[in-house]
């Protein structure tokens, strides 16, 4: 049972653009979530994150949004750079009342930017 | 550079056999944390350590075991070898100084081989 899902296995947008990459989670104890980027041969890179208390969070380029009642995250990247072109990874922990402290993952975006 | 470090870069074993995975936090992290990528499964949670106990297991196989050390670095022993655990392993950590940190941030894997 895939408790994060990440439904777009590719995408592919236009250098200068924005770029959406979606999330959906089925936990609804989950209350801290994440996105990671990575590139081939590397371990995942820490990007954002945000909390069930907020709505967004931005960071640079980068801007996180949760839906906490559609139980939806979307990372946005503006502009799309080439250097942006990695695997997109979406998490999710829960922090509140203890638990494991093991992120779940989306099994990732391959997002292209292309020229 | 994340900061974590991890030992080998790729191993090649045979089924049956024993291997040890080595990783040192980023300085002043008190959690490690042990992630498996397969390319069925995506990242999966392992086990996490924290000051030398174990405070999380997930979806860790009885032939696999972990402990950290005095100096924090963690080992992850994998055993009785089997060809579907061929993978990438990643080491995470987390908490500078213990404060509570919820961000991983990975080191650069190892890749198991087993034949």
């Amino acid at each position: 049972d895939q408790q994060v899902k990440q439904n777009s296995p590719s995408l592919s947008v236009q250098e200068g653009r924005i770029s959406i990459l979606n999330c959906d989670y089925t936990n609804s104890m989950f209350d801290y979530f994440l996105w990671y980027k990575k590139y081939p041969a590397e371990g995942p890179t820490f990007l954002i994150s945000i909390s069930s208390i907020k709505d967004k969070n931005e960071d640079g380029r980068f801007t996180v949004f949760l839906n906490k009642s559609a139980k939806h995250l979307s990372l946005h990247i503006v502009p799309s750079q080439p250097g942006d072109s990695a695997v997109y990874f979406c998490a999710a922990k829960r922090v509140r009342g203890g638990g494991a402290d093991g992120l779940t993952f989306g099994k990732g975006t391959h997002l292209i930017i292309q020229p | 550079d994340s900061g974590v470090t991890q030992t080998p870069k790729h191993l090649i074993t045979a089924t049956g056999q024993r291997v040890t995975l080595r990783c040192s936090p980023r300085s002043g992290d008190l959690s490690v944390y042990w992630y498996q990528q397969s390319l069925d499964q995506g990242l999966q949670f392992l086990i996490q350590y924290y000051n030398g106990e174990e405070r999380a297991k997930g979806n860790i196989l009885e032939r696999f075991s972990a402990q950290q050390f005095p100096d924090l670095h963690s080992e992850l022993n994998l055993s009785s070898l089997e060809l579907g655990d061929s993978a990438l392993y990643f080491c995470a950590s987390s908490g500078e100084g213990g404060t509570p940190v919820y961000e991983q941030y990975f080191g650069p894997g190892t890749r198991l081989t087993v034949t």
